[in-house]
């Protein structure tokens, strides 16, 4: 299977202040019809994870454009230009590429 | 806008059979892959399986041989059906639309697994 490692476990961050979460691939994440399936999830507490960015860097409807992804290859990163309250949870990267489809470990942000 | 509604015992005892539906609304289940999801009290996100109304289905090979998936359309619903389950299956379990870019997601079932 995929492994895919993120990091940092938690995230303690000022509100305001920017965030990074970086992921990597045990493979690399090109599917053979030239996409790269990779995702970011935010879950909320008590909440259902929600997709975020889909293919590396595609914003889904209603994520605020503070959230963005970037990277290729096997190294990826999520960027909160600046947290918000509403931002504290779990963060997943995910490969939709290679199956069975992985996720990772999950990001705790949380505001300092 | 499309919804999924999950629905199903949260609690089985070990051996039997683990059954869950997710009923959809705002999509029809013949118009794309569904997917099921669990995670572990405190731990991440593993992968059970998909399937598609033409019967194509995917399992994890780590759970392969207990999961069945089904789908029925007259209904706008899928299920999810995993047997001889042990205390390691307690876990959320999730329906999800499509595959590889999994969204929206149900509401989430926790099952615990206990005599």
């Amino acid at each position: 299977d995929v492994v895919m490692t993120q990091s940092p476990l938690s995230l303690p961050v000022t509100l305001g202040q920017p965030a990074s979460i970086s992921c990597r691939s045990s493979q690399g994440l090109v599917y053979s019809d030239g996409n790269t399936y990779l995702n970011w999830f935010q879950q909320r507490p008590g909440q259902s994870p929600r997709r975020l960015i889909y293919r590396v860097s595609n914003r889904d409807s209603g994520v605020p454009d503070r959230f963005s992804g970037s990277g290729s290859g096997t190294d990826f990163t999520l960027q909160i230009s600046r947290v918000e309250a509403e931002d504290v949870g779990v963060y997943y990267c995910m490969q939709g590429t290679h199956w069975p489809f992985t996720f990772g470990g999950g990001t705790k942000v949380e505001i300092k | 806008q499309v919804h999924l509604q999950q629905s199903g015992p949260g609690l089985v005892k070990p051996s039997e059979t683990l059954s869950l539906t997710c009923t959809v609304s705002g999509a029809s289940v013949s118009s794309y892959y569904w997917s099921w999801i669990r995670q572990p009290p405190g731990k991440g996100l593993e992968w059970i399986g998909y399937i598609y109304h033409s019967g194509d289905t995917k399992q994890n090979p780590s759970l392969k041989s207990r999961v069945t998936l089904s789908i029925d359309t007259s209904k706008n619903q899928f299920s999810l059906k995993m047997n001889s389950v042990t205390a390691a299956d307690t876990a959320v379990y999730y329906c999800a639309r499509t595959t590889r870019e999994p969204g929206p997601w149900g509401q989430g079932t926790l099952v615990t697994v206990s005599s």
